[in-house]
């Protein structure tokens, strides 16, 4: 079976600090990860992919195998970035499994 | 390109009535998901429909089931509804049902069982 766990319900940061949001997997085989974003009002959306190993908004994801986690980070957070991110796994199943996701807040 | 659009947006029904949701993925995409949200358990899934057949299942009872058409549109249905059945219920769609796709998600469809 494969599970996804984001153990903060709630991350809450000041305008430059930097923002480390967790994300632990469980499955067996080598997972798909991935990073969606929620702002207010808006639509769930695909923030970053691992396979990409890209920079989006200033984020960025390390897939670690050893400690199965795909924590998402990026060093100076900008009041833009309060919204829920939720972290992603698909296996060999397909069957995507999405975290309980954090709540990203940045305060001025 | 038009995103996902699903309808109705809002919806209240009361117990044991059934409910049918609608989803009309992204032009081109074969793939459509079905997802449960809730502030409790946060994004579950509930189906994939690809090419009309469902590819995946989630851990859901029977009482939820879905369709997909020939041009690609899905329907999702609840019977006999309980009040655990409030959600806001997300439809997604992908190009194919592969694991590294990206999702496009619909904003949803809010149900309140009363």
């Amino acid at each position: 079976a494969q599970r996804v766990t984001q153990p903060e319900k709630l991350l809450s940061v000041f305008k430059g600090a930097p923002v480390e949001l967790k994300c632990n997997y469980s499955y067996s085989g080598s997972p798909e990860l991935f990073w969606y974003v929620q702002y207010s009002r808006q639509r769930l959306q695909l923030l970053l992919r691992h396979i990409s190993r890209e920079s989006i908004k200033g984020f960025t994801a390390d897939l670690n195998k050893g400690e199965t986690s795909f924590h998402l980070k990026k060093p100076f957070a900008q009041e833009e970035d309060s919204a829920m991110y939720y972290c992603a796994l698909s296996g060999g199943s397909y069957i995507p499994t999405f975290g309980r996701g954090t709540s990203l807040i940045v305060h001025p | 390109k038009a995103g996902v659009t699903q309808t109705p947006r809002y919806l209240i029904k009361t117990r044991g009535q059934q409910v049918t949701l609608s989803c009309s993925p992204i032009s081109g995409h074969r793939s459509v998901s079905w997802y449960q949200q809730t502030p409790g358990q946060g994004l579950q899934f509930l189906f994939e429909y690809f090419s009309e057949t469902q590819r995946n299942k989630g851990n859901f009872p029977g009482r939820f089931s879905g369709r997909q058409f020939s041009n690609s549109r899905s329907e999702m249905n609840v019977s006999t509804l309980e009040l655990g059945d409030s959600a806001l219920y997300l439809c997604a769609s992908r190009q194919d049902w592969t694991s590294y796709n990206e999702q496009f998600f619909g904003p949803g469809t809010r149900l309140t069982v009363l």
